[in-house]
């Protein structure tokens, strides 16, 4: 079955420690994304990629970091930088950014940093 | 530029009840609307969508919406609900920037269907 995995579901680390959070899709989709959703603010685009080797800051980017060498993965480091890393994270791809396409989304990886 | 708004942060509502989510958006371009359903802990899927001919779009799990271009509106609705439809609900709105398509999500507007 196609689909997205984002592991793991629960990560739990110290303040002041950098992780990475995975993302992998087998759609064949060149277009992926990472969203933070906190309760009450609904969706915010952390970063986009449109193609390999390529990634573009979404609307929230500072204290995070994305690399995209390879079309299938998309992982999402948060660094100690981030002031308010605890949050749900969840990953996206969609075929492209050139048309409205609808996005499919991970079951997301939830992070609480202490 | 786009933005959404989902008028109802919390809907509480009887099973076999009839229910209406409300969205709103604004854009200087064309638009295309989506509702994406999120159950608990688990992420969005695609509900519905409008991207051209039909003002009346019909979605999976008996959910209807219909695109009001004059009232910039999008409302999700659905006839009688069940009890499995206690989700969080997403209006999204898509529109052409410089670069491609962006996508912004509504704020999310918390279905309770209640026995």
């Amino acid at each position: 079955d196609g689909g997205i995995t984002q592991s793991p579901k629960y990560l739990f680390r110290k303040e002041g420690q950098n992780v990475t959070l995975s993302c992998e899709q087998n759609l064949n989709h060149d277009a992926m994304y990472w969203y933070r959703q906190d309760p009450g603010q609904g969706l915010r685009l952390i970063y986009y990629s449109q193609i390999v080797n390529d990634f573009q800051k979404g609307d929230i980017a500072e204290g995070y970091s994305v690399s995209r060498e390879k079309k299938e993965s998309f992982p999402l480091t948060v660094t100690s930088a981030q002031k308010n890393p605890t949050a749900f994270y969840l990953c996206a791809s969609s075929t492209g950014i050139a048309y409205p396409y609808e996005q499919y989304f991970g079951p997301g990886t939830r992070l609480t940093v202490t | 530029a786009q933005s959404v708004t989902q008028l109802d942060s919390q809907v509480p509502v009887f099973e076999e009840a009839p229910v209406e989510l409300r969205c709103n958006y604004s854009s200087s371009v064309s638009v295309y609307l989506f509702w994406y359903v999120q159950y608990p802990n688990q992420g969005l899927q695609l509900l519905l969508k409008y991207l051209s001919g039909s003002t009346l779009v019909k979605g999976i799990n008996g959910f209807e919406a219909e695109f009001n271009k004059s009232q910039t509106s999008f409302h999700l609705r659905k006839p009688s609900v069940h009890i499995s439809d206690t989700a969080e609900y997403f209006c999204a709105v898509s529109g052409k920037n410089t670069g491609g398509f962006k996508t912004i999500f509504g704020a999310g507007t918390r279905l309770f269907v209640k026995a």
